[in-house]
């Protein structure tokens, strides 16, 4: 159980575009999904979380017009990099929390961005 | 200085060797602990949560230390399966939810 499906896997797209990235919970319902960015040899970094219903709250230094985050229903939250520059290619990893374990959070896969 | 500090090492070490990763936390406040392991170019994993009276899962062991703010990780025989990288995490309670803030990560090479 608690499996989370992140699409795409990978993505190449010019610079100047838009790329959305689905993350779902497949067989739970998560009130809660985080997005975070891992750059090469870097470690993971919480870019926002997200609450069902309502707006996403943001990390410092992250762009809440850049990064737009949707999170209309309990098994479903997009990421949306807008006009996207070869700076945003990176690693990017959803993560879910289920309501009564609230400490463990169930990855997806990640999505591979490579802004040309 | 960063929330949680870890070795960024490579560990390079033989099959059957025991390793001992560290780990400090900055926040006092923080409220668990756990190791991930990542593969290369794939999604951390959860290895195993860490608790003060300390726990085992097989080969591995895990160490907290509310006091020193720290936390280390113990792999016995060591596998070729076991080279991974090892993030150091710390669950803390954020704006509006809880959050977890992830060390760098610590190298480990297992050779035959």
């Amino acid at each position: 159980g608690a499996v989370v499906s992140q699409h795409p896997s990978w993505v190449i797209c010019k610079s100047g575009t838009s790329v959305k990235i689905e993350c779902r919970s497949l067989d739970f319902q998560a009130t809660t999904m985080f997005w975070y960015r891992q750059f090469p040899k870097q470690s993971l970094m919480l870019m926002a979380t997200s609450n069902e219903g309502s707006k996403a709250t943001y990390e410092q230094g992250v762009e809440k017009d850049k990064f737009l985050i949707n999170h209309a229903s309990l098994t479903l939250s997009t990421l949306t990099v807008t006009s996207a520059h070869p700076e945003d290619s990176s690693f990017y990893i959803c993560s879910a929390t289920l309501t009564s374990t609230k400490n463990i959070q169930y990855f997806g896969a990640g999505t591979r961005l490579s802004v040309l | 200085r960063k929330e949680v500090e870890q070795d960024p090492g490579p560990f390079n070490v033989p099959e059957g060797a025991t390793v001992a990763f560290n780990c400090t936390y900055s926040n006092s406040a923080s409220q668990s602990f756990f190791w991930y392991r990542q593969d290369c170019r794939k999604e951390p994993k959860l290895l195993m949560s860490v608790y003060s009276s300390g726990n085992e899962d097989g080969r591995f062991t895990a160490q907290l230390n509310r006091a020193s703010q720290y936390i280390s990780l113990l792999i016995r025989d060591s596998k070729l399966s076991d080279s991974a990288t090892y993030l150091c995490v710390v669950n803390m309670r954020g704006d509006s939810s809880y959050k977890l803030i992830f060390g760098s990560g610590t190298r480990l090479l297992v050779r035959p």
